[in-house]
């Protein structure tokens, strides 16, 4: 079945630090993956999505690149504030018709100024 | 566009009582809908998947007699929790996804606290 892997929180970094949340996956076919965003009791956000391989998802200065090959999808940001503190959650999903989408652990940042 | 709306956002009961939180998709038309349950500083747990117009498919080990689900139409989807317990205390979360969209967008979340 599929499985989405993500690297243990927290994640404590100072601002304008680099980030890197590791985010590996096991799936069948060829799926698409997600990285969603939850800020403190508030729901899920889609931050960005990738749907085949190589494609580069990017949004609000994050970005993740769908490796086949390594079947990862870590996301990246070059300098992080204090306002992207939240938890970030990797997901794969089917597209077309309906199929769940399998979700991380989630990954908690906190920024410090 | 895609925003998901949950009314209530927060709701305490008493035990036994039966609470309903809707699901909304404001600006497009959800031809699956998705039930979650968050507990604290944990991922989500998928709950059950309704389609519209179909009976919901419950997840392993969710007691469907216990959180009613009804998709009666595009852009509603409410979930009932029935003579609720302290246990049934949590933070659920909607998500509806259009056709062929792939992505699923989430609603804002519903808090339960049962007294």
């Amino acid at each position: 079945g599929d499985s989405v892997t993500q690297m243990e929180g927290p994640v404590t970094l100072s601002e304008e630090a680099f980030l890197t949340i590791n985010c590996t996956y096991t799936a069948t076919g060829y799926p698409s993956l997600f990285w969603y965003v939850q800020y403190p009791g508030e729901g899920l956000q889609l931050l960005l999505k990738a749907t085949k391989a190589d494609d580069k998802g990017s949004n609000k200065g994050f970005e993740a690149t769908y490796r086949k090959e390594t079947t990862s999808f870590h996301l990246e940001k070059g300098s992080v504030q204090v306002s992207d503190s939240a938890v970030y959650f990797c997901a794969l999903g089917h597209s077309g018709g309906y199929q769940k989408v399998t979700f991380g652990t989630g990954t908690k940042l906190q920024v410090i100024p | 566009g895609a925003v998901v709306s949950q009314h209530p956002s927060r709701v305490i009961c008493k035990s036994g009582t039966s609470v309903k939180i809707e699901c909304r998709s404001l600006d497009f038309q959800a031809t699956t809908m998705f039930w979650y349950r968050q507990f604290p500083k944990q991922s989500l747990m998928l709950m059950a998947t309704s389609n519209e117009g179909s009976k919901a498919t419950y997840e392993q080990g969710v007691e469907k007699d216990k959180f009613l689900i009804n998709h009666a139409s595009l852009t509603l989807s409410t979930l009932t929790v029935t003579s609720a317990h302290p246990e049934d205390s949590s933070f659920y979360i909607c998500s509806a996804m259009g056709q062929g969209a792939g992505a699923q967008y989430f609603g804002p979340g519903t808090r339960l606290l049962v007294l």
